[in-house]
């Protein structure tokens, strides 16, 4: 299953509330999970099977969608949040991810 | 807090075998799936493959055919091997746990260590 993210970065200021999309070349019903990504670092779980926060995770961060197509939302942007961001399905083998997301500081 | 860290040399030869562990600690292996992923450098998340703890595996076709990935319940390890490797397999290679066999998310990762291919 090929796993498309839109957009491939983006640039934004601190407050400002991004959406990020994940397309799926075939339905995986919610069978989808969002990372976060910081420069030299392992990725890290923010969201879970579409839409529940992996504990920890800042509120601010919500996922929605089902089928095909997915969003991850920062309802205001922080400091810390500007990094690479991954979406993966876990449908079927093999498992596979989004080409990723870069948000950036404008 | 189970937490897992990969080990293994940072460098391989042109032709020879990746070998990389993944060591447990802070919980039990058993009962989960572990899986490895690598990101070739400034590139993206591939999954290679998981085991489960009584030794069922998945790989990605991409990489079966050189791929083998064991485990070593009585040293909460598992293991990845890749043969032949070249430099295209120049990547930060992730161990992580797996929660189960479908509906699943990787969570903790390990930090990742960079395994170059080099003559």
């Amino acid at each position: 299953i090929q796993m498309t993210q839109s957009p491939s970065s983006l640039s934004a200021s601190v407050g400002d509330r991004i959406t990020i999309t994940c397309r799926a070349s075939q339905t995986i019903i919610t069978y989808l999970n969002w990372y976060q990504q910081k420069p030299g670092k392992a990725p890290n779980l923010l969201i879970y099977a579409a839409s529940s926060l992996q504990s920890g995770v800042p509120s601010r961060f919500s996922g929605s969608g089902s089928g095909t197509d997915f969003t991850l939302t920062i309802s205001s942007l922080q400091p810390e949040d500007f990094a690479t961001y991954y979406c993966q399905q876990s449908y079927s083998i093999p498992l596979t991810f989004g080409g990723g997301t870069k948000v950036e500081i404008k | 807090q189970v937490q897992v860290q990969e080990s293994g040399p940072g460098l391989v030869k042109p032709s020879e075998t990746l070998s990389l562990t993944c060591t447990v600690s802070g919980g039990s292996i058993s009962s989960y799936y572990w899986t490895w992923i690598r990101q070739p450098p400034g590139k993206g998340l591939e999954w290679i493959g998981r085991i489960y703890t009584s030794g069922s595996t998945n790989y990605n076709p991409s990489l079966k055919s050189r791929v083998t990935i064991s485990v070593d319940t009585s040293k909460n390890q598992f293991s990845l091997k890749l043969s032949s490797v070249t430099a295209a397999d120049t990547a930060v290679y992730y161990c992580a746990r797996d929660l189960s066999s479908a509906f699943t998310w990787f969570d903790p990762w390990g930090q990742g260590t960079l395994v170059t291919v080099s003559s």
